[in-house]
């Protein structure tokens, strides 16, 4: 069964401390992985995307990074603000007959000063 | 990039009224579209699915019903809404890899 799991289910920092989220999904064959950052009440914004190939890749303060042989992948948040509170979500594509996205309930992370 | 826009931003309903929610796409063309809901404390879940005018394919057994009556333009619809259509809905339009979301319309049915 193709799941993405996403961990921790919810996150408190401090304003400018780092934080990693983990996502672990066991869709195959495997496509390409997306980090998704969701304000509340607001439509997802496309963070990163990785294919099978890509290990790594960053987006300003955020770095997503891949491993396709454990099916892990993980967003590292660097020296936090206030407006990273949100609801991260990681969305995994397939192959083939496998093509839908799979999306995880998220993390939600809450950067507090 | 793209930009979608979604009506109305809130919406309540009584149970048993129709509803219609209308989606339009800008800065691109021929896109595929989707539609989502979102429940509270949910994961996205993709409804329909669109990769063409008048192409539309259903990915859960609902009472909701999608049209795409031109390239751009995404409509949800329902003849008699159910306490459970209630939750967040997001319009979708992909270009290549990279989906680009609409804001959303919150659906509260009474």
């Amino acid at each position: 069964k193709n799941q993405v799991e996403q961990s921790p289910q919810s996150l408190i920092i401090l304003e400018g401390k780092n934080c990693t989220l983990q996502c672990n999904y066991t869709v195959s064959p495997f496509s390409n992985l997306r980090w998704y950052k969701q304000d509340t009440g607001r439509g997802p914004v496309s963070l990163t995307i990785m294919t099978f190939s890509e290990n790594t890749k960053s987006n300003g303060r955020y770095t997503a990074t891949l491993d396709a042989d454990t099916k892990q992948s993980s967003l590292h948040i660097t020296a936090s603000q206030l407006s990273d509170s949100a609801s991260y979500i990681c969305v995994v594509s397939g192959t083939g007959n496998n093509r839908k996205l799979i999306w995880g309930l998220g993390t939600s992370l809450a950067v507090n000063p | 990039s793209q930009t979608i826009h979604q009506w109305p931003a809130t919406l309540v309903q009584p149970v048993g009224s129709p509803l219609s929610l209308e989606c339009t796409v800008e800065g691109t063309s021929n896109p595929n579209l989707y539609w989502y809901r979102q429940a509270a404390g949910r994961g996205l879940q993709l409804l329909f699915y669109s990769v063409g005018i008048g192409q539309i394919s259903s990915e859960v057994p609902q009472n909701l019903s999608a049209s795409r009556p031109q390239d751009r333009q995404f409509i949800l619809s329902s003849k008699k809404l159910l306490l459970s259509d209630s939750g967040f809905y997001l319009c979708a339009s992909a270009s290549q890899e990279t989906q680009y979301f609409g804001p959303g319309t919150r659906l509260l049915v009474l």
